[in-house]
């Protein structure tokens, strides 16, 4: 059964503190992603990852940082927490076909205080 | 930036009603998802499209793919409380095969 997990479900930092969402995968994907999701706003890319120490920018990739430094694992970091980064952050990853689905991990839901 | 309009956003419907879930984009895709959302977890996908025109049917769903390939919806019959969900849709296009643009989402509620 294939799967993707996250470090935490829930998490609360506060306002400056340096986090770390880790994300890993157990089906030898080439791509890997972070989202965040808001309310009334949809899924959002923040960075996707399409091999080992490979990374591209997504739409909202402002206040944040990946590290994909083994195949099987990638990282959000945000450098400095801020408020308007509370928010459910959605790691997923899949192969490269046209059909091919993500799978996404169960969430982690950050609150910065 | 391709975008996907998704409609209605909140559908509260009793068991056994029919429902259809709009996206909608100015936008070709060369392919479209659909997946599904129940809360605490993340999406996981019910369908792939990829043809003009096409319709494809899982039990009680029914998605279809606009034949300027612009478009889907997804169609339930007799819907269950079981089908309650957050259902997005998600298209690839631009050359990209790996980046997914995704609607904004339709909430339905199956009330018993």
């Amino acid at each position: 059964d294939v799967k993707v997990t996250q470090s935490s479900r829930y998490l609360v930092k506060r306002t400056g503190e340096k986090v770390f969402l880790e994300c890993v995968q157990d089906m030898d994907h080439e791509n890997m992603f972070w989202y965040r999701q808001d309310p009334g706003l949809g899924l959002r890319l923040i960075y996707f990852s399409y091999d080992v120490k490979m990374k591209e920018k997504g739409d909202i990739p402002e206040g944040y940082s990946v590290s994909r430094e083994k195949k099987e694992r990638f990282s959000l970091i945000l450098e400095s927490a801020s408020t308007n980064q509370t928010s459910m952050y959605l790691c997923a990853s899949s192969l490269w076909g046209e059909m091919d689905e993500q799978y996404f991990g169960p969430g982690t839901r950050l609150t910065v205080t | 930036t391709q975008l996907l309009e998704q409609s209605p956003q909140f559908l509260s419907i009793q068991e056994g009603e029919n429902l259809t879930v709009y996206c909608n984009s100015s936008s070709v895709f060369s392919s479209l998802q659909w997946y599904r959302q129940e809360p605490g977890e993340g999406p996981v996908l019910l369908v792939t499209v990829v043809t003009g025109g096409e319709v494809k049917k899982l039990k009680r769903l029914t998605f279809q793919f606009g034949d300027a390939r612009k478009d889907s919806s997804l169609h339930i019959t007799a819907a269950q409380p079981g089908d309650t969900g957050l259902y997005l849709c998600a298209g690839r296009g631009g050359g990209s095969n790996y980046k997914l643009t995704f609607g904004k989402g339709t909430l339905l509620t199956v009330n018993p």
